[in-house]
C-alpha cells in the first residue's frame, strides 16, 4: 500500500495566519491527490482534489500544489472556522490511503 | 445538493452481524460509484469498500474481505453494506461517499453523510 505522511500532526495558528501543511507519498502518485477537511465530530468535507483542484465552494484561501511525492495544502489566511484536522488521500494506487491528519488548533 | 444519510448503526456482540444503509439525494445516484470509509475512535480515515455505480464491481479493504458485503438498489437511491463476523476492531463511525468521477472507479470521494456508529463489544 502506498503510505501517506503528513506533517506536521498537529500545529496551533492565529486567525489570519498563513498555514501549510505537507503530505508525502511512499511512491509516486502523480497528481492523483485529495485534501479532506474534518471538523471535531463532523462528517468530512472533500477541499481538493487533482492536487490543487478546489471543489466547488471551497473558499479560494484554500490552495493545494503538487505532484509525484510531495505535496502542500496552504491556507493564505487561517479563518476561525478553519481549524479542524486535514487529511491527505491518494487514489493513484490501489487502494486507496489516507494520511494521518493535521490538526489545526487555536493559537 | 447532494445528501447521504447513513442508518443501521448500534451496539453489537462479536461474532454478530449488522446492516447499514445509506440513502442518497440529490444526483444522479446509478451514474457514481460510492464508497464506505470508517474512522475508529480517535483515529484517522479508513477506506473499507467500494461498488461500480452499475454494481458490476466491487472491492475491499483486506481486513473485511470474506465478511463485509457491499450491495446497491439504483431504484431506490440507497447504498448498503452487510458487516457479518464483526470484530472489536471494526468499531468505528463508517461514512457512505459519493464518488468524485461520473461511471469510473476513481476512489475519490467529493461528499460525505454524517457517518453512523458501530461499536462491536461484548
Amino acid at each position: 500500500d502506498v503510505q501517506m505522511t503528513q506533517s506536521p500532526s498537529s500545529l496551533s495558528a492565529s486567525v489570519g495566519d498563513r498555514v501549510t501543511i505537507t503530505c508525502r507519498a511512499s511512491q509516486g502518485i502523480k497528481n492523483y491527490l485529495t485534501w479532506v477537511q474534518q471538523k471535531a465530530g463532523k462528517a468530512p468535507k472533500s477541499l481538493i482534489y487533482t492536487a490543487s483542484t478546489l471543489h466547488s465552494g471551497v473558499p479560494s484561501r484554500f490552495s493545494g500544489s503538487g505532484s509525484g511525492t510531495d505535496f502542500t495544502l496552504t491556507i493564505s489566511s487561517l479563518q476561525p472556522e478553519d481549524f479542524a484536522t486535514y487529511y491527505c488521500q491518494q487514489y493513484n494506487t490501489y487502494p486507496p490511503t489516507f494520511g494521518a491528519g493535521t490538526k489545526v488548533e487555536i493559537k | 445538493q447532494v445528501q447521504l444519510v447513513e442508518s443501521g448503526g448500534g451496539v453489537v456482540q462479536p461474532g454478530g452481524s449488522l446492516r447499514l444503509s445509506c440513502e442518497a439525494a440529490g444526483f444522479i445516484f446509478s451514474d457514481y460509484g460510492m464508497h464506505w470509509v470508517r474512522q475508529a475512535p480517535g483515529e484517522g480515515l479508513e477506506w473499507v469498500t467500494f461498488i461500480r455505480y452499475d454494481g458490476t464491481f466491487e472491492d475491499y479493504t483486506d481486513s473485511v474481505k470474506g465478511r463485509f458485503t457491499i450491495s446497491r438498489d439504483n431504484s431506490k437511491n440507497t447504498l448498503s453494506l452487510q458487516m457479518d463476523g464483526l470484530r472489536a476492531e471494526d468499531t468505528a463511525v463508517y461514512f457512505c461517499a459519493k464518488d468524485l468521477e461520473w461511471k469510473s472507479d476513481g476512489f475519490s470521494f467529493d461528499s460525505w453523510g454524517q457517518g453512523t456508529l458501530v461499536t462491536v463489544s461484548s
